[in-house]
Protein backbone atom coordinates (compact mmCIF):
# COMPACT_ATOMS: atom_id res chain seq x y z
CA UNK A 1 0.00 0.00 0.00
CA UNK A 2 0.52 3.47 -0.24
CA UNK A 3 3.57 5.00 2.33
CA UNK A 4 5.90 7.82 3.30
CA UNK A 5 9.15 7.53 4.49
CA UNK A 6 10.57 10.47 6.46
CA UNK A 7 13.80 11.10 8.15
CA UNK A 8 13.79 10.46 12.21
CA UNK A 9 14.07 13.51 14.38
CA UNK A 10 14.63 15.13 16.28
CA UNK A 11 16.51 17.99 14.18
CA UNK A 12 18.06 20.58 16.30
CA UNK A 13 19.36 23.82 14.43
CA UNK A 14 20.15 27.61 15.53
CA UNK A 15 18.51 30.22 13.83
CA UNK A 16 19.11 31.37 10.60
CA UNK A 17 20.56 28.08 9.57
CA UNK A 18 19.24 25.96 7.02
CA UNK A 19 16.80 23.21 7.10
CA UNK A 20 16.69 20.11 5.19
CA UNK A 21 13.82 17.04 6.29
CA UNK A 22 13.64 14.27 3.63
CA UNK A 23 10.78 12.58 2.64
CA UNK A 24 10.05 9.45 0.28
CA UNK A 25 6.74 7.81 -0.28
CA UNK A 26 5.69 4.71 -1.92
CA UNK A 27 2.61 4.84 -4.17
CA UNK A 28 0.65 3.40 -7.07
CA UNK A 29 0.25 6.14 -9.97
CA UNK A 30 0.60 10.11 -9.26
CA UNK A 31 -0.07 10.72 -5.40
CA UNK A 32 -0.81 14.49 -4.47
CA UNK A 33 1.80 15.35 -1.79
CA UNK A 34 2.02 17.49 1.07
CA UNK A 35 3.83 19.00 4.38
CA UNK A 36 1.80 19.47 7.11
CA UNK A 37 3.19 21.26 10.53
CA UNK A 38 2.15 21.10 13.89
CA UNK A 39 2.90 23.49 16.33
CA UNK A 40 3.16 22.72 20.16
CA UNK A 41 -0.43 21.87 21.36
CA UNK A 42 -2.10 22.39 18.28
CA UNK A 43 -3.38 20.43 15.26
CA UNK A 44 -2.03 20.17 12.05
CA UNK A 45 -2.30 22.48 9.33
CA UNK A 46 -1.47 22.16 5.75
CA UNK A 47 2.20 23.98 4.98
CA UNK A 48 2.11 23.24 1.30
CA UNK A 49 1.49 20.71 -1.80
CA UNK A 50 2.32 19.91 -4.80
CA UNK A 51 0.02 17.52 -7.26
CA UNK A 52 1.85 16.88 -9.79
CA UNK A 53 5.75 15.63 -11.17
CA UNK A 54 8.10 18.59 -10.84
CA UNK A 55 5.49 21.40 -9.31
CA UNK A 56 7.10 22.97 -6.26
CA UNK A 57 4.81 24.07 -3.49
CA UNK A 58 6.13 27.12 -1.13
CA UNK A 59 4.60 28.84 1.90
CA UNK A 60 5.93 30.89 4.59
CA UNK A 61 9.87 30.31 3.12
CA UNK A 62 9.18 26.64 3.14
CA UNK A 63 9.94 24.55 -0.16
CA UNK A 64 9.32 21.31 -1.47
CA UNK A 65 9.90 19.64 -4.78
CA UNK A 66 7.82 16.71 -6.44
CA UNK A 67 10.61 14.16 -7.72
CA UNK A 68 9.25 11.44 -9.83
CA UNK A 69 12.16 9.97 -10.45
CA UNK A 70 13.20 9.73 -7.15
CA UNK A 71 10.32 9.48 -5.32
CA UNK A 72 11.27 12.27 -3.09
CA UNK A 73 8.92 15.53 -1.54
CA UNK A 74 12.09 16.84 0.64
CA UNK A 75 10.85 20.09 2.73
CA UNK A 76 13.65 22.65 2.72
CA UNK A 77 13.98 26.26 4.14
CA UNK A 78 16.90 28.73 3.56
CA UNK A 79 17.10 30.69 7.18
CA UNK A 80 15.11 29.16 10.03
CA UNK A 81 13.28 30.97 12.95
CA UNK A 82 13.13 30.17 16.27
CA UNK A 83 9.16 30.25 15.79
CA UNK A 84 9.42 27.54 12.52
CA UNK A 85 9.61 25.23 15.92
CA UNK A 86 7.24 22.26 15.51
CA UNK A 87 6.85 18.94 13.89
CA UNK A 88 6.96 18.35 10.07
CA UNK A 89 4.66 15.58 8.64
CA UNK A 90 5.17 14.47 5.17
CA UNK A 91 1.50 13.09 3.49
CA UNK A 92 0.33 11.72 0.47
CA UNK A 93 -2.96 11.40 -1.17
CA UNK A 94 -2.86 8.60 -4.07
CA UNK A 95 -5.80 6.80 -5.36
CA UNK A 96 -8.36 6.88 -2.24
CA UNK A 97 -9.85 9.59 -0.26
CA UNK A 98 -7.41 8.76 2.56
CA UNK A 99 -4.21 10.99 3.64
CA UNK A 100 -1.02 8.86 4.43
CA UNK A 101 1.42 10.20 6.97
CA UNK A 102 4.99 10.01 7.75
CA UNK A 103 5.92 10.00 11.80
CA UNK A 104 6.79 13.05 11.59
CA UNK A 105 10.03 15.22 12.62
CA UNK A 106 10.37 17.51 15.31
CA UNK A 107 12.66 20.19 14.72
CA UNK A 108 14.37 22.64 17.31
CA UNK A 109 15.16 25.75 16.40
CA UNK A 110 17.56 27.78 19.18
CA UNK A 111 18.35 31.22 19.03
CA UNK B 1 -14.70 31.56 11.32
CA UNK B 2 -14.87 28.82 13.80
CA UNK B 3 -12.44 25.61 13.37
CA UNK B 4 -13.01 22.23 13.79
CA UNK B 5 -13.65 22.09 17.33
CA UNK B 6 -13.27 19.20 19.98
CA UNK B 7 -14.12 18.51 23.58
CA UNK B 8 -12.62 17.76 25.82
CA UNK B 9 -9.38 18.93 25.81
CA UNK B 10 -8.02 16.74 28.14
CA UNK B 11 -10.01 13.26 29.47
CA UNK B 12 -8.38 11.31 32.51
CA UNK B 13 -10.15 8.07 33.01
CA UNK B 14 -10.11 4.55 34.59
CA UNK B 15 -9.35 1.36 32.96
CA UNK B 16 -12.86 0.09 31.80
CA UNK B 17 -14.52 3.05 32.04
CA UNK B 18 -16.27 4.75 28.91
CA UNK B 19 -14.78 7.50 26.61
CA UNK B 20 -16.64 9.60 24.12
CA UNK B 21 -15.26 12.50 22.32
CA UNK B 22 -17.10 14.78 20.49
CA UNK B 23 -16.03 17.34 17.00
CA UNK B 24 -18.02 19.69 15.52
CA UNK B 25 -16.40 20.14 12.09
CA UNK B 26 -16.23 23.47 9.99
CA UNK B 27 -19.78 24.25 8.29
CA UNK B 28 -19.82 23.11 4.68
CA UNK B 29 -17.20 20.61 5.06
CA UNK B 30 -18.53 16.91 3.48
CA UNK B 31 -15.69 14.80 4.88
CA UNK B 32 -14.82 14.25 8.44
CA UNK B 33 -12.00 11.90 9.67
CA UNK B 34 -11.06 10.60 12.86
CA UNK B 35 -6.71 10.29 13.78
CA UNK B 36 -5.14 9.15 16.73
CA UNK B 37 -1.69 9.95 17.54
CA UNK B 38 1.14 8.41 19.57
CA UNK B 39 4.76 8.09 19.79
CA UNK B 40 5.13 4.72 18.78
CA UNK B 41 2.79 4.73 15.91
CA UNK B 42 2.45 8.02 14.51
CA UNK B 43 -0.82 9.35 12.99
CA UNK B 44 -3.43 6.99 12.46
CA UNK B 45 -6.40 7.15 10.71
CA UNK B 46 -9.23 5.57 12.40
CA UNK B 47 -12.80 6.51 10.47
CA UNK B 48 -13.74 8.76 8.01
CA UNK B 49 -17.11 9.83 7.02
CA UNK B 50 -18.42 11.62 3.77
CA UNK B 51 -22.26 13.36 4.23
CA UNK B 52 -22.64 12.28 7.88
CA UNK B 53 -22.10 8.27 6.25
CA UNK B 54 -19.09 6.44 7.03
CA UNK B 55 -16.51 5.34 4.34
CA UNK B 56 -14.16 3.53 5.55
CA UNK B 57 -13.64 2.33 9.50
CA UNK B 58 -10.85 -0.15 9.33
CA UNK B 59 -8.19 1.89 10.66
CA UNK B 60 -10.69 1.03 14.02
CA UNK B 61 -8.59 -0.35 16.33
CA UNK B 62 -11.24 -3.26 17.67
CA UNK B 63 -14.63 -3.66 18.35
CA UNK B 64 -14.20 -1.52 21.56
CA UNK B 65 -14.23 1.57 19.42
CA UNK B 66 -17.09 3.12 17.80
CA UNK B 67 -18.13 6.67 15.81
CA UNK B 68 -20.67 8.34 15.15
CA UNK B 69 -21.78 11.27 13.32
CA UNK B 70 -25.63 11.98 13.69
CA UNK B 71 -25.80 15.41 11.84
CA UNK B 72 -23.18 17.74 9.86
CA UNK B 73 -21.92 19.44 12.56
CA UNK B 74 -21.25 16.76 14.74
CA UNK B 75 -19.43 13.74 15.75
CA UNK B 76 -18.85 11.28 18.39
CA UNK B 77 -15.87 8.53 19.02
CA UNK B 78 -16.31 6.21 21.56
CA UNK B 79 -14.25 3.68 23.29
CA UNK B 80 -15.73 0.87 25.67
CA UNK B 81 -14.41 -0.42 27.69
CA UNK B 82 -11.41 1.85 27.65
CA UNK B 83 -7.84 0.61 28.40
CA UNK B 84 -4.47 1.89 29.18
CA UNK B 85 -2.97 1.45 25.47
CA UNK B 86 -6.03 3.77 24.20
CA UNK B 87 -3.81 6.63 25.57
CA UNK B 88 -3.05 8.60 22.70
CA UNK B 89 -3.85 12.44 21.28
CA UNK B 90 -7.36 11.99 19.02
CA UNK B 91 -7.67 14.85 16.51
CA UNK B 92 -10.87 15.34 14.56
CA UNK B 93 -10.19 16.96 10.86
CA UNK B 94 -13.01 18.00 8.38
CA UNK B 95 -12.37 18.66 4.47
CA UNK B 96 -14.63 20.84 1.57
CA UNK B 97 -14.01 17.58 -0.52
CA UNK B 98 -11.39 14.57 -0.70
CA UNK B 99 -10.04 16.28 -4.04
CA UNK B 100 -7.64 18.43 -2.38
CA UNK B 101 -6.09 16.41 0.55
CA UNK B 102 -6.48 19.57 2.80
CA UNK B 103 -7.73 18.53 6.26
CA UNK B 104 -8.69 21.19 8.67
CA UNK B 105 -7.25 19.86 12.26
CA UNK B 106 -8.83 20.62 15.86
CA UNK B 107 -6.60 20.74 18.49
CA UNK B 108 -7.07 17.72 19.36
CA UNK B 109 -8.25 15.74 22.37
CA UNK B 110 -5.53 14.05 24.73
CA UNK B 111 -7.11 11.06 26.29
CA UNK B 112 -5.21 9.13 29.58
CA UNK B 113 -6.15 5.87 30.42
CA UNK B 114 -5.10 5.04 33.98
Amino acid sequence: GDSVTQMEGPVTLSEEAFLTINCTYTATGYPSLFWYVQYPGEGLQLLLKATKADDKGSNKGFEATYRKETTSFHLEKGSVQVSDSAVYFCALQGGSEKLVFGKGTKLTVNP
Amino acid sequence: DAGVIQSPRHEVTEMGQEVTLRCKPISGHDYLFWYRQTMMRGLELLIYFNNNVPIDDSGMPEDRFSAKMPNASFSTLKIQPSEPRDSAVYFCASSLTSLTGELFFGEGSRLTVL
